[in-house]
């Protein structure tokens, strides 16, 4: 069964940092492109970041470039996002998400919340 | 960055009833690129659809996804309880991906 599980979230001061994982099982990480979706409260998804299944190639939203940065390390089955900078407005539920079936995102972790507030 | 718009927000419908949910595109979105999610309370989004018509392993054949260009529409043949949510369309035809706003899918 293929399982994706965020972890790292909390409360951070605006200007903080934090530094999300997703731990993958079921399958093999290194086969998959993968992206980080992010839903403030009550609100719907946004896209935030990609990185090929080399980690070699990386994109973001404008509204996290210079700030976030996604990697990963295969051989730990773990994707990350570290974020730095951060703002009231980069509260949300941040999920990790695999790429399967021709580009689309087809498993979804649960989620970790990232509360950013003084 | 394609725009996605869905209609109704809100769907206020019975158990057993067809629901018919919107997404229309601001530019023309490749049908294999297009996509649809479930998201019931307190829960990740679940693949339901994607290439515009496809159903994901283990989804119920009353959930039918149709439509090209920049229109697509989400069937829901007869509502079961557990189909009360919300429901997004996300293309990954042209980046930045985006998503819809949802669509809420409610007991009438």
């Amino acid at each position: 069964e293929v399982q994706l599980v965020e972890s790292g979230g909390g409360l951070v001061q605006p200007g903080g940092s934090l530094r999300l994982s997703c731990a993958a099982s079921g399958f093999t990480l290194r086969s998959h492109w993968m992206h980080w979706v992010r839903q403030a409260p009550g609100k719907g998804l946004v896209w935030v970041s990609r990185i090929n299944a080399d980690g070699t190639t990386t994109d973001y939203a404008d509204s996290v470039k210079g700030r976030f940065t996604i990697s990963r390390d295969n051989a730990k089955n773990t994707l990350y996002l570290q974020m730095n900078s951060l703002r009231a407005e980069d509260t949300a539920l941040y999920y990790c998400a695999r790429v399967d079936l021709g580009g689309v995102l087809d498993n979804w972790g649960q989620g970790a919340l990232v509360t950013v507030s003084s | 960055e394609i725009v996605l718009t869905q209609s109704p927000g809100t769907l206020s419908l019975s158990p057993g009833e067809r629901a018919t949910l919107s997404c229309r595109a601001s530019q023309r979105v490749s049908s294999s690129y297009l996509a649809w999610y479930q998201q019931r309370p307190g829960q990740a989004p679940r693949l339901l659809i994607y290439g515009a018509s496809i159903r994901a392993t283990g989804i119920p054949d009353r959930f039918s996804g149709s439509g090209s260009g920049t229109d697509f529409t989400l069937t829901i043949s007869r509502l079961e309880p557990e189909d009360f949510a919300v429901y997004y369309c996300h293309q990954y035809d042209i980046s930045p991906r985006t998503f819809g706003q949802g669509t809420k899918v409610e007991i009438k």
